[in-house]
C-alpha cells in the first residue's frame, strides 16, 4: 500500500497569513494527487485534484503542486473560513490512501 | 445538485452486522464509482472500498476485505455497504462519496454524504 505521510501535523497561522502543507508519497504517484478540507463535524470538501487543479467554487488563494512523491498545498490571505483540517489523499493505486491529517489553527 | 444521504448506522454488538446505504440524486448514477471512507472519533479519514459505475469492479482496504461488501443498485441509484464480523475499531462515522475522474485521469471524491455513525460496542 501507498503510504501518505503529511507536514505538519498542526500549525498555526493568522488571519491574512500564508500557510503551506506537505505531502509525502511512499512511491511515485504521478499527479494523482487531491486536498481535501475538512470542518467540525461536517464531511470532507475537495479542493484540488490531480495536483494542482483547483476545484470550481474553491478560492484562487488555494493552490497545490507537486508530482511524483511531494506534494504541496497552499493557502494565501488565510481567511477566517480557511482554519480546519486538511487531508491529502492519493488516486494512484487502491487503497486510496489519505494522509494523516494538518490541522490548520488561528 | 448533487445529494448523497446515507442511512443505516447505529449500534452493533461485536461480531454483528449492519447495512449501510447511501441514496443519491442530482446526477446520473450508472455513470459514476462510488466510494466509502470512514472517520473514527477524533481520527482522520481512511478509504475503505469503491465501485465501479457497473458494479463489476470493487476493491477494500485490507482493515476491512473479506468482512464487507460494498453493492450498488441502478433502479434505485443507490449504494450499500454489508458490514459483517463487525469489531470495536469499526467505530466510525461512514461517509459514501461519489467519484470523479478529472481531464487527466485522476480519481477524486467530489461529493460526499453527511455520514453516519457506526458505534460497535457490547
Amino acid at each position: 500500500d501507498i503510504q501518505m505521510i503529511q507536514s505538519p501535523s498542526s500549525l498555526s497561522a493568522s488571519v491574512g497569513g500564508r500557510v503551506s502543507i506537505t505531502c509525502r508519497a511512499s512511491q511515485s504517484i504521478s499527479n494523482y494527487l487531491n486536498w481535501y478540507q475538512q470542518k467540525p463535524g461536517k464531511a470532507p470538501n475537495l479542493l484540488i485534484s490531480a495536483a494542482s487543479s483547483l476545484q470550481r467554487g474553491v478560492p484562487s488563494r488555494f493552490s497545490g503542486g507537486g508530482s511524483g512523491t511531494d506534494f504541496t498545498l497552499t493557502i494565501n490571505s488565510l481567511q477566517p473560513e480557511d482554519f480546519a483540517v486538511y487531508y491529502c489523499q492519493q488516486g494512484f493505486n487502491t487503497p486510496f490512501t489519505f494522509g494523516q491529517g494538518t490541522k490548520l489553527e488561528i | 445538485e448533487v445529494q448523497l444521504l446515507e442511512s443505516g448506522g447505529g449500534l452493533a454488538r461485536p461480531g454483528g452486522s449492519l447495512r449501510l446505504s447511501c441514496a443519491t440524486s442530482g446526477f446520473t448514477f450508472r455513470d459514476y464509482a462510488m466510494s466509502w471512507v470512514r472517520q473514527a472519533p477524533g481520527k482522520g479519514l481512511e478509504w475503505i472500498s469503491v465501485i465501479s459505475g457497473s458494479g463489476g469492479s470493487t476493491s477494500y482496504a485490507d482493515s476491512v476485505k473479506g468482512r464487507f461488501i460494498i453493492s450498488r443498485d441502478k433502479f434505485k441509484n443507490s449504494l450499500y455497504l454489508q458490514m459483517n464480523s463487525l469489531r470495536a475499531e469499526d467505530t466510525a462515522v461512514y461517509y459514501c462519496a461519489k467519484e470523479v475522474v478529472t481531464s487527466s485521469g485522476v480519481s477524486a471524491m467530489d461529493s460526499w454524504g453527511q455520514g453516519t455513525l457506526v458505534t460497535v460496542s457490547s
